[in-house]
C-alpha cells in the first residue's frame, strides 16, 4: 500500500509569484485535505475535497485554490503569493465512510519559501 | 469549535510511563477526542481516538474523564522515537478538518 506523497519538497518562489503544489493519496482514499503549518503552530486546514468537489473551507483567501482528479490526486494552487505563505503545507487523504472518526493519512509535505 | 487546552512540552525518561493530559470544557455531546502526534520532519500520524469510553490500540491508551471535560493519552513505555508533538484535537461538527492547537512537544531521554 502506497501511503500519501507529495511534490516537490521544496520550493522557493519570490513575492507575487503563483506556485502548484501536488499530492497522491493514499490507494483507494476520495478525500484529500490540505493544510497549511507555520514555523511552530499546528497544521491549519485550507479546504478539503470529496470525489473532485469542495467539501469545506477554512479561513483562507480564494487566492488559495485547489482541485482533485478523477484518480483522487490534488494540487494546491496559491496566487500573488505573499512573505506569510512561507510554511510547510501538507496534504492528507482519508476514506470518507464516517466524517468524524474517519482517519486523515498525513503526506510529509511541502516546504514553500517565499521571498 | 469547541478548543482544546495542552502544556506545551513535557518530559520523560525512556521505557516509563507518559500521561499527556487534553483540557475540552466546552465539548458538545457528539464531538470525538482524537489525538495525532507529529514526529520530526514529518507529516502529523493518526494515534487514537474515542468518545466516552476508555480506548487502546497498539500505540497507546486514551482516558476520557467522565464528564468529557478533559482526556489524557497514554504511553506505556515511552521510546526514544516518541519524541514528537501531540495534538489533540476535537472533530469540528461538520467533521471536516482536524482542529490542531500547538499541542505538546514531548522529551525523551535515554
Amino acid at each position: 500500500e502506497t501511503g500519501v506523497t507529495q511534490s516537490p519538497t521544496h520550493l522557493i518562489k519570490t513575492r507575487g509569484q503563483q506556485v502548484t503544489l501536488r499530492c497522491s493519496s493514499q490507494s483507494g482514499h476520495n478525500t484529500v485535505s490540505w493544510y497549511q503549518q507555520a514555523l511552530g503552530q499546528g497544521p491549519q486546514f485550507i479546504f478539503q475535497y470529496y470525489r473532485e468537489e469542495e467539501n469545506g473551507r477554512g479561513n483562507f483567501p480564494p487566492r488559495f485554490s485547489g482541485l482533485q482528479f478523477p484518480n483522487y490526486s490534488s494540487e494546491l494552487n496559491v496566487n500573488a503569493l505573499e512573505l506569510d505563505d512561507s510554511a510547510l503545507y501538507l496534504c492528507a487523504s482519508s476514506l470518507q465512510r464516517d466524517r468524524i472518526t474517519d482517519t486523515q493519512y498525513f503526506g510529509p509535505g511541502t516546504r514553500l519559501t517565499v521571498l | 469549535d469547541a478548543k482544546t487546552t495542552q502544556p506545551n512540552s513535557m518530559e520523560s525518561n525512556e521505557e516509563e510511563p507518559v500521561h499527556l493530559p487534553c483540557n475540552h470544557s466546552t465539548i458538545s455531546g457528539t464531538d470525538y477526542i482524537h489525538w495525532y502526534r507529529q514526529l520530526p520532519s514529518q507529516g502529523p500520524e493518526y494515534v487514537i481516538h474515542g468518545l466516552t469510553s476508555n480506548v487502546n490500540n497498539r500505540m497507546a491508551s486514551l482516558a476520557i474523564a467522565e464528564d468529557r471535560k478533559s482526556s489524557t493519552l497514554i504511553l506505556h513505555r515511552a521510546t526514544l522515537r516518541d519524541a514528537a508533538v501531540y495534538y489533540c484535537i476535537l472533530r469540528d461538527q461538520a467533521g471536516t478538518a482536524l482542529i490542531f492547537g500547538k499541542g505538546t512537544t514531548l522529551s525523551v531521554s535515554s
